[in-house]
């Protein structure tokens, strides 16, 4: 079967780093991505990793390990508007997004 | 410039009613998609559109009818829904390459069914 695991919500304070950990098994593997989402509004892009390695955009980075079948997204300078649900979500061998439950985020002052 | 927009934000309808929800993308993506997703929940895939032919329906029940009139619309009509059928309807597009392309997603309309 497919599955992907995140974990369901983490704490963070004001301008501190966090990571979020994704783990996945998926029928296939043609990238990972990670999506950023507030309460109620739609999600938006934030990565997309298919090689093994860090790929760093501002203040957020994302990690792929596919022989571990892991990911992470890394936040720096945490800010309150970071606060937020994060997907991580597989795109298998039939170009489908498998998708993780999501990562709520809640940043603390 | 990654902008789907999608109307209306909010629908309110009865269970008898039918109402269509509009998706709209000016990027020149050949791959259009509707989701639906429930409170706490990932996106749920429902159909998806290439080249504006339907090659994904997801097992959705008959009350939703999706319609791509051409490249740049989506529309998904909605009749006789149930109060379940209540959730956040989002559509997406991608290029459609057929290859590892990034969803870029609209606003998303809020449903409630009574």
């Amino acid at each position: 079967g497919q599955n992907i695991d995140q974990p369901t919500e983490m704490t963070a304070t004001e301008g501190a780093i966090v990571q979020i950990n994704c783990t996945y098994q998926t029928s296939g593997f043609n990238g990972l991505f990670w999506y950023q989402q507030h309460a109620g509004e739609a999600p938006t892009f934030l990565s997309y990793n298919v090689l093994d390695g860090l790929e760093e955009k501002g203040r957020f980075s994302s990690f792929l390990s596919r022989s571990k079948g892991y990911s992470y997204l890394l936040l720096k300078e945490l800010q309150m508007k970071d606060s937020a649900s994060y997907l991580c979500a597989v795109l298998d061998s039939n170009y489908q997004l498998i998708w993780g439950a999501g990562t709520k985020l809640i940043i603390k002052p | 410039d990654t902008e789907v927009t999608q109307t209306p934000k909010h629908l309110v309808m009865g269970m008898t009613n039918k109402k269509s929800l509009k998706c709209e993308q000016h990027m020149g993506h050949r791959a259009m998609y509707w989701y639906k997703q429930k409170a706490k929940k990932p996106p749920e895939l429902m159909f998806v559109y290439s080249y504006e032919k339907l090659s994904i329906n997801e097992s959705v029940p008959s009350r939703f009818s999706p319609e791509c009139p051409n490249s740049s619309l989506l529309n998904l009509h909605l009749h006789a829904l149930q109060p379940e059928d209540s959730a956040l309807y989002l559509c997406a597009s991608s290029q459609g390459t057929g290859g590892p392309d990034t969803q870029y997603f609209g606003p998303g309309t809020r449903l409630t069914v009574l």
